[in-house]
């Protein structure tokens, strides 16, 4: 069966350096989402993407966050300057073109900032 | 706008015993809600979806869900409770249709006692 997948599935890092977190959405899926966990609390919404730009995003991500396809398998998220707040679960996700809005989520890199 | 909350962050059930989640939202349009679960250490996995068909919506494992709109809810249920469903169950809504955003409750750890 078709899985999103994510890689690494952990990942400890210093605050202020920046990292990009990997995913390979399902293939023939068109929309592709980002989500984080923050330990104890809602998994929340961050970004989706469509058509190779952003369709919507939330108030979390600013400036210190992008959003990438480079090369049409990959989804990426990058965070420029990482801080002890964004330590957290981060689940990509992505659904097919027709569809009622239900999204196939990967099993989530777990984003440590010390 | 949209919200969903979850009654109980933590329910512990007796193996065989009827397992009830209970989950209500709030949407500005047609709803589309969904119930994922999370096992340890793994993915949100999607459980069942509601698509404004039949009220009553059968998913994977024994689990269905029946919407109400008078009440706002859309409550889980097992009539069974087994030992490998211990995990954790998000309720989400969207305005549906592909593309759109998911919008999660608190979730719900299910605790199966022998």
């Amino acid at each position: 069966e078709p899985e999103v997948t994510q890689t690494p599935s952990h990942q400890v890092t210093q605050m202020g350096q920046e990292v990009i977190l990997r995913c390979v959405p399902i293939s023939n899926h068109l929309y592709f989402y980002w989500y984080r966990q923050i330990l104890g609390q809602k998994v929340e919404f961050l970004v989706s993407f469509y058509n190779n730009e952003i369709s919507e995003k939330s108030e979390i991500f600013d400036d210190q966050f992008s959003v990438e396809r480079p090369d049409g398998s990959n989804f990426t998220l990058k965070i420029r300057s990482t801080k002890l707040e964004d330590s957290a679960m981060y689940f990509c996700a992505s659904s097919p073109t027709l569809g009622w809005g239900e999204a196939f989520f990967g099993q989530g890199t777990r984003l440590t900032v010390v | 706008a949209q919200s969903v909350t979850q009654l109980g962050s933590h329910v512990s059930v007796s193996e065989g015993a009827l397992v009830l989640l209970r989950c209500n939202y709030s949407s500005s349009v047609p709803p589309y809600l969904f119930w994922y679960v999370q096992y340890p250490n793994q993915g949100l996995q999607l459980l069942l979806k509601y698509t404004s068909a039949a009220t009553l919506v059968k998913g994977i494992n024994g689990f269905e869900a029946e919407f109400k709109k008078s009440e706002t809810s859309f409550h889980l249920t097992k009539p069974s409770a087994h030992m490998s469903d211990a995990a954790e169950y998000f309720c989400a809504v969207s305005a549906g249709a592909a593309g759109n955003k998911l919008t999660f409750g608190g979730g719900t750890r299910v605790l199966v006692k022998p």
